[in-house]
């Protein structure tokens, strides 16, 4: 069974670069069937579609993200990253990384990243 | 504001049917047949309750069911159980060189 964990710092200071990363167990995240994802939601509110990485490296972003957004894979490690620069309070949620085949069907347990001086 | 419109709540009493909405437009979930509906209990992750419209995942109780007409996709959930109280979320596919995937702002269910 594919599992997800999430890792990364808790706080972030305005105007820096938030960085996150997934690793994926259980399965190999090279696996052709899976796009992996980041999906963000801020307390109280829904969920945000934020970006996805193909194992052949080929990437989307959110458009109203797009310009701050990074997303990586390494192969190697069996995890992708997540990299958010210009932070503001507004980037402030729970980051889940998620697994794409049929559906957004494996998800991490989430991590919550305050945007705060 | 999110890019697919569902209700704020809905509410059903055990054993009765509820249906979710979620509206999108021909450039999302009027375009595509790839619509999710997701679940969400409070603190945990979203879980996957329907894909590509109308398919359930292994372990997804026949209980939950979807559907697609035009630019709206709708979750049905028949015969209530008090375990289906949570958030639900509908999502679609946009197109990769546009939006990607989009999500609605979420419906909480009350059963009551």
């Amino acid at each position: 069974q594919v599992q997800l964990q999430e890792s990364g710092p808790g706080l972030v200071k305005p105007s820096q670069t938030l960085s996150l990363t997934c690793t994926v167990s259980g399965g190999s995240i090279s696996s052709g069937s899976y796009y992996w994802s980041w999906i963000r939601q801020p307390a109280g509110k829904g969920l945000e579609w934020i970006g996805r990485i193909y194992t052949s490296g080929s990437t989307n972003y959110n458009p109203s993200l797009k310009s701050r957004v990074t997303i990586s894979v390494d192969t190697s490690k069996n995890q992708f990253s997540l990299k958010l620069s210009s932070v503001t309070a507004a980037d402030t949620a729970v980051y889940y990384c998620a697994g794409y085949s049929y559906g957004y069907d494996y998800w991490g347990q989430g991590t919550l990243v305050t945007v705060s001086s | 504001q999110s890019a697919l419109t569902q209700p704020r709540s809905v509410s059903g009493s055990p054993g009765q049917s509820v249906t979710i909405s979620c509206t999108g437009t021909s450039s999302d979930v009027g375009g595509y047949n790839y619509v999710s509906w997701y679940q969400q209990h409070p603190g945990k992750a979203p879980k996957l309750m329907i894909y590509d419209v109308s398919k359930r995942p292994s372990g997804v109780p026949d209980r939950f069911s979807g559907s697609k007409s035009g630019n709206t996709a709708s979750l049905t959930i028949s015969g209530l159980q008090a375990e289906d109280e949570a958030d639900y979320y509908c999502c679609s596919y946009a197109g990769s060189y546009t939006r990607g995937w989009v999500f609605g702002g979420g419906t909480k269910l009350t059963v009551l």
